[in-house]
Order: structure tokens, then C-alpha cells, then sequence
């Protein structure tokens, strides 16, 4: 099945500074959306994306949906001690599908 | 803001146990769905539901599995008889509609630890 891969799959990064991560696929995404997760805790929404080229924020994050749409990607400015846990991307596999498949996650981790 | 609630925040139980776990979605939501995490992996999708049947499922979701919604407001997934591989974090999720290109953005719960013994 389409699979969504995260690069890096971690980071560690001093309070302060910018992140990007990404998500790639072999085939097309029409949404992509990126989720964080807090140990113990479910996913929360972060951006979603709609439209190839697309680029939403959301405070000191910003999401881009990639031209060929096979690609996303995420920036967090001037990180925070709060920004630590896991981003996932996610998006449905084909056209109409309901359910969402994940990638495999980046965690950060960020030193004070 | 609305939320999707889940209980119980934890739930051990023996192999071969049948397990209930509950979900309140958000209150105008139309459809809704549940999701796996086994420890330190990817989310996993297992079924989707709408008026009232099911819309799509995974192959994980065999015959051990089933989803209900008892009244206007709960959703529950049920293991018949869990396995130890059953053990993960169980995410009810639930959204507005279905936009035409599908994933329309999904509201999860905080989840339901499952552990088998």
C-alpha cells in the first residue's frame, strides 16, 4: 500500500532554533496533514493541506504542500520547550479513501 | 472547543478477554473511525464508520473486532477475545464530512492504553 515517509526521524535542536522536516510518497496525496503527539496522548492537528503548492501557517508553524504532490513539509520557527514530541504526516492513501495512513514520525527533542 | 473523549484511559485485561473500549465523538461529526499504535510505531487505521455501518476497514480488523454505536452519542470498539499482540493505544477519531478528494481532517481522542496479559 502508499506508504508516507518522515525524514529526519529525529531531531535534536537548542530552544531557539528553526526546524523542517518532511514527508515524502511514491504516489500522489490530495490532503496531507500534519499531526503532533505528546507521550500518552492522541495526535493533534496541527496544519492541514488541500491544494498542490499550498502553503498554511499556523503561529510558528508553516506547511507546504508539495507541487508534484508527493511531498509536504513542516517548519517550526524559533522552537520552544513545548514543541518536544512526535510530528506525524498523514493523508488518505487514494482518491475518496476515508481512512488516513501515517508516517513513521519525527521526534523531537529540544535542549533549554 | 470540542473534543473526541474516550474511556477508559487504560485497560488491562487476560488473554482471551472481551474488551469494550468507548468513544465520544464531536457532537456534529458524521464520521468516525478507529485507529491502533502499537509502542514506538506508526498510527495504524482499522475501520471507519458512517450511517450507521461500516465504510472501510483494515485487514487487521478481522472477525475479533467489531464497532457499534449504541445511541446517538457513544461509538465502542470491541475485542472479542484479545491476543497479546492486541496490546497498543486504540485512538477513536471522528470527522465533519467526506470532502470529495477524501481525508477530511480527522479530530482524534487522547486514547485507550490496551494491555494484555
Amino acid at each position: 500500500g502508499q506508504q508516507l515517509n518522515q525524514s529526519p526521524q529525529s531531531m535534536f535542536i537548542q530552544e531557539g532554533e528553526d526546524v523542517s522536516m518532511n514527508c515524502t510518497s511514491s504516489s500522489i496525496f490530495n490532503t496531507w496533514l500534519w499531526y503532533k503527539q505528546d507521550p500518552g496522548e492522541g495526535p493533534v492537528l496541527l496544519i492541514a493541506l488541500y491544494k498542490a503548492g499550498e502553503l498554511t501557517s499556523n503561529g510558528r508553524l508553516t506547511a507546504q504542500f508539495g507541487i508534484t504532490r508527493k511531498d509536504s513539509f513542516l517548519n517550526i520557527s524559533a522552537s520552544i520547550p513545548s514543541d518536544v514530541g512526535i510530528y506525524f504526516c498523514a493523508g488518505p492513501p487514494i482518491q475518496g479513501a476515508q481512512k488516513l495512513v501515517f508516517g513513521q514520525g519525527t521526534r523531537l527533542t529540544i535542549n533549554p | 472547543e470540542p473534543e473526541v473523549t474516550q474511556t477508559p484511559s487504560h485497560q488491562v485485561t487476560q488473554m482471551g478477554q472481551e474488551v469494550i473500549l468507548r468513544c465520544v465523538p464531536i457532537s456534529n461529526h458524521l464520521y468516525f473511525y478507529w485507529y491502533r499504535q502499537i509502542l514506538g510505531q506508526k498510527v495504524e487505521f482499522l475501520v471507519s464508520f458512517y450511517n450507521n455501518e461500516i465504510s472501510e476497514k483494515s485487514e487487521i480488523f478481522d472477525d475479533q473486532f467489531s464497532v457499534e454505536r449504541p445511541d446517538g452519542s457513544n461509538f465502542t470498539l470491541k475485542i472479542r477475545s484479545t491476543k497479546l499482540e492486541d496490546s497498543a493505544m486504540y485512538f477513536c477519531a471522528s470527522s465533519e464530512a467526506l470532502r470529495l478528494s477524501g481525508g477530511e481532517t480527522q479530530y482524534f481522542g487522547p486514547g485507550t492504553r490496551l494491555l494484555v496479559l
